[in-house]
């Protein structure tokens, strides 16, 4: 088990561009988390899977992000027309959906810079 | 709508000695799990302790303990014996047991710790 992948470590776009971030699982586990982390501040939540299923999303996704997770595995984040805003650390997480140890595990997360 | 408050971005401490970071959160649920995270610098975020809210007991993993009062809305950390690899940005967060946020971390804005040798 080598724990949450996430692919790219760092992407610099510039404004306008579109960009697609990916994360991988632990095997083993069903739901998959994307946060989003700013400087300064502790990630917040932007949608979750529960396998290939998209549960809920954030106020925060908007129109131009659309998240995937086809065949229940890895999970893809789209950006489309990236805006300067859009900069920060975008971090995934997994957990099995055991009520009793629902721990998430994270990725070392994609840091997006929008020039 | 749940929120959770770190008041301290940054602390300091002696190693070998005793630092306890503060946490505050408000919900008006009676079902949820409170959770530290550490982030190292350039490194992923791992769990340092977790606590369920129907447990009276405090949880304690090695040299970290929390201090829990449910009444007050209170979840402190206290890192003892405190040693260099614990310097990290901490978070606290708040998961819900129940309803359509069910599994997502509503997290603190992190306390910046840092171990003086």
């Amino acid at each position: 088990d080598t724990g949450v992948s996430q692919d790219p470590r760092h992407k610099i776009t510039k404004r306008g561009q579109n960009v697609t971030f990916r994360c991988d699982p632990i095997s083993e586990h069903n739901r998959l988390y994307w946060y989003r982390q700013t400087l300064g501040q502790g990630p917040e939540f932007l949608t979750y899977f529960q396998n290939e299923a998209q549960l809920e999303k954030s106020r925060l996704l908007s129109d131009r992000f659309s998240a995937e997770r086809p065949k229940g595995s890895f999970s893809t984040l789209e950006i489309q027309r990236t805006e300067q805003g859009d900069s920060a650390m975008y971090l995934c997480a997994s957990s099995t959906t055991d009520r009793g140890t629902n721990e998430q595990f994270f990725g070392p997360g994609t840091r997006l810079t929008v020039l | 709508a749940q929120t959770v408050t770190q008041s301290q971005p940054e602390m300091s401490v002696q190693e070998a000695e005793t630092v306890t970071l503060s946490c505050t959160y408000d919900t008006s649920e009676s079902d949820y799990y409170l959770f530290w995270y550490k982030q190292p610098p350039s490194r992923q975020m791992i769990l340092v302790i977790r606590q369920e809210a129907y447990k009276q007991q405090n949880a304690t993993e090695n040299r970290f303990s929390v201090n829990f009062q449910k009444a007050a809305k209170s979840f402190s950390l206290k890192i003892s014996d405190s040693q260099l690899g614990d310097a990290a940005m901490y978070f606290c967060a708040y998961r819900s047991e129940h309803g359509g946020s069910q599994g997502n971390l509503i997290f603190g804005k992190g306390t910046k710790l840092s171990v003086k040798p």
